[in-house]
């Protein structure tokens, strides 16, 4: 199966906002709103940061936010802080017989 | 407090096989789907197989299909992945992970800490 589409690599200064995009397909992103964001420091476990597109589990800051725009999701941070700095993983549900799909990760820099 | 503990991981040659396991603690895994992840080294997030609370739905990435297996067992509190056929490819970090969509989420909420194969000859 084919993974989702994320960037490589996004970057921003303490404080800022970014975002973090994830392109999907018809048989994931586009016809659930089954997306969910993951958060892994080097060496970590991930840390799931949102689900079911824009729901924040508890204990995750309110400075992390997700939308989605027909086979597009995006994770946006706001007030960025060097805790941040992690890689970002989008997921979906897929209709295919596998069940769920990975975006390639998108590594984020706090400059 | 939620717990999930994995082990079984190592170094095995090309052709092998190993066994992973899970152990979970702090909830009832008889009410979670389960899933394994795993994490190549220089690589993304890779989904690798599902099963459902009670073993009735079960998937598998196509890049170990026919080659691994899931299972679980409800009354130990444990969860396995069977890998048979070890290809370099497969080395990675093995993480299991607690599943949400039998409640409507999807969402991967509780994460073990990993183990590491390493297939190499």
């Amino acid at each position: 199966q084919s993974a989702l589409t994320q960037p490589a690599s996004v970057s921003g200064s303490p404080g800022q906002s970014i975002t973090i995009s994830c392109t999907g397909t018809t048989s994931d992103i586009e016809s659930y709103n089954y997306v969910s964001w993951y958060q892994q420091h080097p060496g970590k476990a991930p840390k799931l940061m949102i689900y079911d597109v824009t729901n924040r589990p508890s204990g995750v800051p309110d400075r992390f936010s997700g939308s989605k725009s027909g086979n597009t999701a995006s994770l946006t941070i706001s007030g960025l802080q060097a805790e941040d700095e992690a890689d970002y993983y989008c997921s979906s549900y897929t209709s295919s017989n596998t069940h769920c799909v990975f975006g390639g990760g998108t590594k984020l820099t706090v400059l | 407090e939620v717990q999930l503990v994995e082990s079984g991981g190592g170094l095995v040659q090309p052709g092998g096989s190993l066994r992973l396991s899970c152990a979970a603690s702090g909830f009832t895994l008889s009410y979670y789907s389960m899933t394994w992840v795993r994490h190549g080294p220089g690589k993304g997030l890779e989904w690798v197989s599902y099963i459902s609370s009670s073993s009735t739905t079960i998937y598998y990435a196509d890049s170990v299909k026919g080659r691994f297996t899931i299972s679980r067992d409800n009354a130990k509190n444990s969860l396995h992945l069977q890998m048979n056929s070890l290809r370099d490819e497969d080395t990675a970090v093995y993480y299991c992970a607690r599943d949400r969509i039998e409640y409507g989420d999807h969402a991967l909420d509780y994460w073990g800490q990993g183990t590491l194969v390493t297939v190499s000859s």
